[in-house]
């Protein structure tokens, strides 16, 4: 079992403001990290596939970076709104298998 | 495209009956995987399939067995369900060996009273 852990477990920002989550992982027997979006009574929705160390992905507002040398990513919301309310879910790929964070629950208030 | 597709989205069960959770995907998957979530918990592998014909452990398998019927569908079945099982469940699927995203079905909601 492989340890992935989220911070912080939960935020809370005023709409506009700009906010970052960290996910840490093993850095040995990297495959991939991907990370996903998670409403409230629906299913998580893929955000992005990161691969390589340094990588950089966008859409949107929302971005990340990997740096599998120390074993982390960031994931970044710039200006934040209402919407963008959700729990955000790293995942760790070893091989076939996927193993999770506890995820971010991010508020904005309006 | 239905996508992935989960039957029964609610069920409630009493301690020691038994069914079975289904799932489907059309997205031609290879892999497919089962999890449970529970509060605090994240999203822990129960069993996943890298292939037809192929079934592996996960994070917490006791109580779970599953089934690749085929490409298209994998199976979830508790024998004599416990109140410990009460969670949600999804399933997913995606394809082996490739750097694509896992896509979730919309979730079983289980309660073994």
């Amino acid at each position: 079992i492989l340890n992935v852990e989220q911070s912080p477990q939960s935020l809370h920002v005023q709409e506009g403001d700009s906010t970052n989550f960290t996910c840490s992982f093993p850095s040995s027997n990297f495959y991939a990290l991907h990370w996903y979006r998670w409403e409230t009574a629906k299913s998580p929705e893929a955000l992005f596939v990161m691969t390589l160390n340094g990588d950089e992905k966008k859409k949107g507002r929302i971005s990340a970076t990997l740096n599998t040398k120390e074993g982390y990513s960031y994931l970044y919301i710039k200006g934040s709104q209402p919407e963008d309310s959700a729990t955000y879910l790293c995942a760790f790929r070893a091989g076939n298998q996927f193993y999770f964070g506890t995820g971010t629950s991010l508020t904005v208030i309006p | 495209n239905a996508g992935v597709t989960q039957t029964p989205k609610f069920q409630v069960l009493k301690t020691g009956q038994s069914m079975t959770l289904q799932c489907a995907q059309d997205m031609n998957h290879n892999s497919m995987y089962w999890y449970r979530q529970d509060p605090g918990m994240g999203l822990r592998l129960i069993y996943y399939s890298a292939s037809e014909g192929t079934t592996d452990k996960g994070e917490v398998p006791n109580g779970y067995n599953v089934s690749r019927l085929n490409k298209r569908e994998f199976s979830l079945r508790l024998e004599s369900a416990a109140p410990s099982q009460t969670s949600v469940y999804f399933c997913a699927g995606t394809l082996t060996s490739s750097y694509n995203e896992q896509f979730f079905g919309p979730g079983t909601r289980l309660t073994v009273l």
